[in-house]
């Protein structure tokens, strides 16, 4: 039963454009979501995040938009550089519960 | 920068053998995850620990499995007799103070083989 969801396991963008990446939950009780970067080899690294409450969360490149209606959020990074070339997951966590839930991953590698 | 440290980072263990793999949470962050990530998948939550407690230990298989947060040390966790289904990557994450928003930083993981 997967819980949180990323559709698109790769994706690749040319270097200065918008990447897009979606990310579909389930469980209404989540209430507080993130977003990861993973290398090979390496543990991931926190990106971004975003409590309920709001729609939108801008940190430079990367935004996060969430849409709780549809209980659907993306990350969105402009412009997109070669070093972004990572898997992204997508995580999510309620306020009873300390655990991250993770989706699948998406591999995205921009092209120069 | 003294981050999350994990030790060891490649660990190859036969059948029927034990593993221990350890974590060195952020200097300071008293919270300790353990996650697991099977090839092709996200990561799958374990345990989660505070010093000296199990806080929740929904994600932990019920035999073979432990793991520990001493007051002095690592966080240990215990595979005893593993199977070739553990070979997996796992990760240790640390966090200051346990919330629900309080962001949990990721140590870069032991890979188990076990052959």
């Amino acid at each position: 039963d997967q819980q949180v969801k990323q559709n698109s396991p790769s994706l690749s963008v040319q270097e200065g454009r918008i990447s897009i990446l979606n990310c579909d939950y389930t469980n209404s009780m989540f209430d507080y979501f993130l977003w990861y970067k993973k290398y090979p080899a390496e543990g991931p690294t926190f990106l971004i995040s975003i409590s309920s409450i709001k729609d939108k969360n801008e940190d430079g490149r990367f935004t996060v938009f969430l849409n709780k209606s549809a209980k659907h959020l993306s990350l969105h990074i402009v412009p997109s550089q070669p070093g972004d070339s990572a898997v992204y997951f997508c995580a999510a966590a309620s306020g009873s519960a300390r655990q991250l839930t993770f989706g699948s991953g998406t591999q995205l590698t921009v092209l120069p | 920068n003294a981050g999350v440290m994990q030790n060891p980072r490649h660990l190859v263990r036969r059948r029927g053998q034990e593993a221990r793999l350890r974590c060195s949470p952020v200097k300071g962050h008293s919270h300790v995850y353990w996650y697991r990530q099977l090839p092709e998948e996200g990561l799958k939550f374990m345990v989660y620990l505070q010093k000296e407690n199990i806080i929740d230990e929904s994600g932990m298989p019920k035999e073979r499995f432990s793991a520990e947060f001493p007051k002095e040390g690592p966080s240990i966790l215990r595979i005893q007799q593993v199977v070739r289904g553990d070979s997996a990557a796992y990760f240790c994450a640390s966090s200051a103070r346990g919330g629900a928003t309080d962001t949990q930083y990721f140590g870069p993981g032991t890979r188990l083989t076990v052959l």
